[in-house]
Protein backbone atom coordinates (compact mmCIF):
# COMPACT_ATOMS: atom_id res chain seq x y z
CA UNK A 1 0.00 0.00 0.00
CA UNK A 2 1.42 3.34 -0.86
CA UNK A 3 2.04 5.90 2.15
CA UNK A 4 1.02 8.96 -0.29
CA UNK A 5 -2.49 9.77 0.09
CA UNK A 6 -4.17 11.48 -2.16
CA UNK A 7 -7.79 13.36 -2.05
CA UNK A 8 -10.12 13.15 -3.57
CA UNK A 9 -9.75 10.16 -5.96
CA UNK A 10 -12.27 11.49 -8.36
CA UNK A 11 -13.28 15.10 -8.88
CA UNK A 12 -15.34 16.79 -11.59
CA UNK A 13 -15.63 20.45 -11.66
CA UNK A 14 -17.02 23.30 -14.13
CA UNK A 15 -14.65 25.43 -15.77
CA UNK A 16 -16.03 28.26 -13.04
CA UNK A 17 -14.94 26.25 -10.35
CA UNK A 18 -12.54 26.68 -7.21
CA UNK A 19 -11.63 23.06 -5.70
CA UNK A 20 -8.39 21.84 -4.29
CA UNK A 21 -6.42 18.21 -4.46
CA UNK A 22 -4.89 17.03 -1.17
CA UNK A 23 -1.61 15.01 -0.80
CA UNK A 24 -0.39 13.77 2.86
CA UNK A 25 2.67 11.48 3.46
CA UNK A 26 4.42 10.42 7.05
CA UNK A 27 7.17 8.90 5.35
CA UNK A 28 9.70 12.54 6.61
CA UNK A 29 10.43 13.25 3.02
CA UNK A 30 11.23 16.55 2.55
CA UNK A 31 10.23 16.67 -1.44
CA UNK A 32 7.08 16.59 -2.77
CA UNK A 33 5.69 16.49 -6.19
CA UNK A 34 2.56 17.38 -8.73
CA UNK A 35 2.75 15.12 -11.91
CA UNK A 36 -0.12 15.47 -14.22
CA UNK A 37 -0.27 12.05 -16.68
CA UNK A 38 -2.96 11.81 -19.56
CA UNK A 39 -4.09 8.87 -21.12
CA UNK A 40 -1.23 6.95 -22.73
CA UNK A 41 1.05 9.04 -21.90
CA UNK A 42 3.87 9.15 -19.10
CA UNK A 43 3.54 11.31 -16.16
CA UNK A 44 5.04 14.76 -16.93
CA UNK A 45 6.13 17.27 -14.06
CA UNK A 46 4.11 19.94 -12.47
CA UNK A 47 5.64 21.08 -9.56
CA UNK A 48 8.49 19.79 -7.39
CA UNK A 49 8.96 21.21 -3.48
CA UNK A 50 11.92 20.90 -1.63
CA UNK A 51 11.60 21.46 2.15
CA UNK A 52 8.38 23.10 1.59
CA UNK A 53 9.69 25.58 -0.69
CA UNK A 54 8.67 25.62 -4.69
CA UNK A 55 11.95 24.35 -6.02
CA UNK A 56 10.28 23.38 -9.84
CA UNK A 57 7.69 25.24 -11.79
CA UNK A 58 7.53 23.53 -15.39
CA UNK A 59 5.83 26.27 -16.96
CA UNK A 60 2.46 25.07 -15.56
CA UNK A 61 -0.63 27.61 -15.99
CA UNK A 62 -1.32 29.74 -13.12
CA UNK A 63 -4.92 28.02 -13.13
CA UNK A 64 -2.92 25.31 -11.49
CA UNK A 65 -1.35 26.78 -8.11
CA UNK A 66 0.54 24.46 -5.91
CA UNK A 67 0.84 24.95 -1.76
CA UNK A 68 2.79 23.31 0.72
CA UNK A 69 1.39 24.30 4.35
CA UNK A 70 3.91 21.86 5.92
CA UNK A 71 6.38 18.67 5.24
CA UNK A 72 3.46 16.33 5.40
CA UNK A 73 1.29 18.07 3.13
CA UNK A 74 0.55 19.08 -0.47
CA UNK A 75 -2.05 20.70 -2.13
CA UNK A 76 -3.00 21.54 -5.63
CA UNK A 77 -5.67 24.42 -5.99
CA UNK A 78 -7.21 24.74 -9.22
CA UNK A 79 -9.40 27.36 -10.83
CA UNK A 80 -11.31 28.37 -13.82
CA UNK A 81 -9.72 24.97 -15.77
CA UNK A 82 -10.39 23.50 -19.34
CA UNK A 83 -11.51 20.66 -20.28
CA UNK A 84 -7.98 19.61 -21.95
CA UNK A 85 -6.73 20.06 -18.16
CA UNK A 86 -8.97 16.14 -17.23
CA UNK A 87 -6.46 14.16 -16.53
CA UNK A 88 -4.80 12.15 -13.31
CA UNK A 89 -3.04 14.38 -10.89
CA UNK A 90 -0.02 12.42 -9.26
CA UNK A 91 1.20 13.62 -5.87
CA UNK A 92 4.68 11.64 -5.10
CA UNK A 93 7.34 12.24 -2.09
CA UNK A 94 10.99 11.55 -1.70
CA UNK A 95 14.09 12.20 0.65
CA UNK A 96 15.42 15.84 -0.44
CA UNK A 97 19.24 16.62 -0.85
CA UNK A 98 19.94 13.07 -1.86
CA UNK A 99 20.14 11.56 -5.16
CA UNK A 100 21.93 8.33 -4.62
CA UNK A 101 19.71 5.47 -2.95
CA UNK A 102 16.80 7.76 -2.92
CA UNK A 103 13.22 6.46 -4.78
CA UNK A 104 10.05 8.90 -5.18
CA UNK A 105 7.19 7.27 -4.17
CA UNK A 106 3.29 7.94 -5.41
CA UNK A 107 0.05 8.26 -4.38
CA UNK A 108 -3.23 6.87 -6.02
CA UNK A 109 -3.67 9.31 -7.86
CA UNK A 110 -6.88 11.80 -8.55
CA UNK A 111 -8.71 11.46 -11.22
CA UNK A 112 -10.01 15.04 -12.70
CA UNK A 113 -12.48 15.94 -15.24
CA UNK A 114 -13.56 19.58 -16.30
CA UNK A 115 -16.86 19.89 -17.77
CA UNK B 1 17.68 17.66 -23.04
CA UNK B 2 17.33 14.60 -20.67
CA UNK B 3 15.68 12.02 -22.74
CA UNK B 4 14.29 8.39 -21.36
CA UNK B 5 13.64 5.65 -24.38
CA UNK B 6 11.79 2.60 -24.30
CA UNK B 7 10.39 0.97 -27.00
CA UNK B 8 6.70 1.10 -26.63
CA UNK B 9 5.25 -2.09 -28.06
CA UNK B 10 3.37 -3.85 -27.15
CA UNK B 11 5.30 -6.59 -26.28
CA UNK B 12 3.50 -10.46 -25.70
CA UNK B 13 5.06 -12.69 -24.58
CA UNK B 14 2.98 -16.49 -23.59
CA UNK B 15 2.48 -17.14 -19.77
CA UNK B 16 6.14 -18.83 -18.47
CA UNK B 17 7.97 -16.95 -20.60
CA UNK B 18 10.73 -14.39 -19.97
CA UNK B 19 9.81 -10.37 -20.89
CA UNK B 20 12.29 -8.55 -21.98
CA UNK B 21 12.26 -4.09 -21.40
CA UNK B 22 14.94 -2.47 -22.16
CA UNK B 23 15.52 1.86 -21.93
CA UNK B 24 18.21 4.22 -22.88
CA UNK B 25 18.77 7.44 -21.47
CA UNK B 26 20.66 10.02 -22.45
CA UNK B 27 22.05 12.23 -19.08
CA UNK B 28 25.46 10.58 -18.83
CA UNK B 29 25.85 11.16 -15.18
CA UNK B 30 21.78 10.13 -13.87
CA UNK B 31 22.38 7.75 -11.07
CA UNK B 32 19.25 6.17 -9.62
CA UNK B 33 16.94 4.26 -12.10
CA UNK B 34 13.60 2.81 -11.73
CA UNK B 35 11.24 0.64 -13.02
CA UNK B 36 7.60 1.60 -12.27
CA UNK B 37 4.41 -1.02 -13.16
CA UNK B 38 1.11 1.00 -14.41
CA UNK B 39 -2.16 -0.82 -14.53
CA UNK B 40 -4.94 0.97 -16.29
CA UNK B 41 -6.17 3.52 -14.56
CA UNK B 42 -3.91 3.52 -11.91
CA UNK B 43 -0.93 5.05 -10.29
CA UNK B 44 2.50 3.74 -11.15
CA UNK B 45 3.85 1.59 -8.59
CA UNK B 46 7.65 1.15 -7.90
CA UNK B 47 8.73 -2.51 -8.78
CA UNK B 48 12.65 -1.77 -9.37
CA UNK B 49 15.31 0.81 -8.71
CA UNK B 50 18.90 0.50 -9.44
CA UNK B 51 21.61 2.52 -8.85
CA UNK B 52 25.09 0.30 -9.29
CA UNK B 53 26.08 -1.13 -12.62
CA UNK B 54 25.14 -5.07 -12.71
CA UNK B 55 22.25 -7.27 -11.86
CA UNK B 56 19.35 -6.67 -8.92
CA UNK B 57 17.20 -9.47 -8.42
CA UNK B 58 13.94 -9.20 -6.88
CA UNK B 59 11.51 -12.31 -6.74
CA UNK B 60 10.27 -12.42 -10.44
CA UNK B 61 11.78 -9.65 -11.23
CA UNK B 62 15.76 -8.46 -12.20
CA UNK B 63 16.74 -5.11 -13.07
CA UNK B 64 20.29 -4.57 -15.20
CA UNK B 65 21.92 -1.29 -15.35
CA UNK B 66 24.96 -0.37 -17.58
CA UNK B 67 26.18 2.84 -16.61
CA UNK B 68 28.96 2.71 -19.83
CA UNK B 69 26.04 2.00 -22.29
CA UNK B 70 23.44 4.11 -20.77
CA UNK B 71 20.85 1.41 -20.52
CA UNK B 72 18.73 -0.33 -18.23
CA UNK B 73 16.70 -3.02 -18.79
CA UNK B 74 14.39 -5.13 -16.56
CA UNK B 75 13.44 -9.05 -17.16
CA UNK B 76 10.26 -10.28 -15.84
CA UNK B 77 10.86 -14.51 -15.70
CA UNK B 78 7.50 -16.74 -15.52
CA UNK B 79 5.40 -14.29 -16.63
CA UNK B 80 1.87 -14.18 -15.32
CA UNK B 81 -1.22 -12.25 -16.88
CA UNK B 82 -1.47 -10.33 -14.09
CA UNK B 83 2.36 -9.03 -15.14
CA UNK B 84 0.25 -7.31 -18.20
CA UNK B 85 0.67 -3.94 -17.56
CA UNK B 86 2.49 -0.57 -18.89
CA UNK B 87 6.32 -0.61 -17.79
CA UNK B 88 7.60 3.03 -17.70
CA UNK B 89 11.27 3.19 -16.95
CA UNK B 90 12.66 6.51 -14.96
CA UNK B 91 15.95 8.19 -14.14
CA UNK B 92 15.88 10.66 -11.48
CA UNK B 93 18.08 13.60 -12.41
CA UNK B 94 18.87 16.90 -9.96
CA UNK B 95 18.28 19.84 -11.04
CA UNK B 96 17.46 23.67 -8.93
CA UNK B 97 18.29 22.11 -5.99
CA UNK B 98 16.15 19.20 -5.64
CA UNK B 99 15.70 15.95 -7.88
CA UNK B 100 13.07 14.98 -10.63
CA UNK B 101 11.79 11.61 -12.16
CA UNK B 102 12.21 12.22 -16.24
CA UNK B 103 10.18 8.96 -17.96
CA UNK B 104 10.38 6.79 -20.84
CA UNK B 105 6.94 6.69 -22.99
CA UNK B 106 6.07 3.21 -21.37
CA UNK B 107 5.81 -0.05 -22.92
CA UNK B 108 2.76 -2.13 -22.33
CA UNK B 109 3.30 -5.53 -21.95
CA UNK B 110 0.66 -8.51 -22.59
CA UNK B 111 1.32 -11.73 -21.20
CA UNK B 112 -1.10 -14.75 -23.12
CA UNK B 113 -2.27 -17.13 -21.07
Amino acid sequence: DTEVTQTPKHLVMGMTNKKSLKCEQHMGHRAMYWYKQKAKKPPELMFVYSYEKLSINESVPSRFSPECPNSSLLNLHLHALQPEDSALYLCASSQAGVLSGNTIYFGEGSWLTVV
Amino acid sequence: QKEVEQNSGPLSVPEGAIASLNCTYSDRVSQSFFWYRQYSGKSPELIMSIYSNGDKEDGRFTAQLNKASQYVSLLIRDSQPSDSATYLCAVMNSGAGSYQLTFGKGTKLSVIP
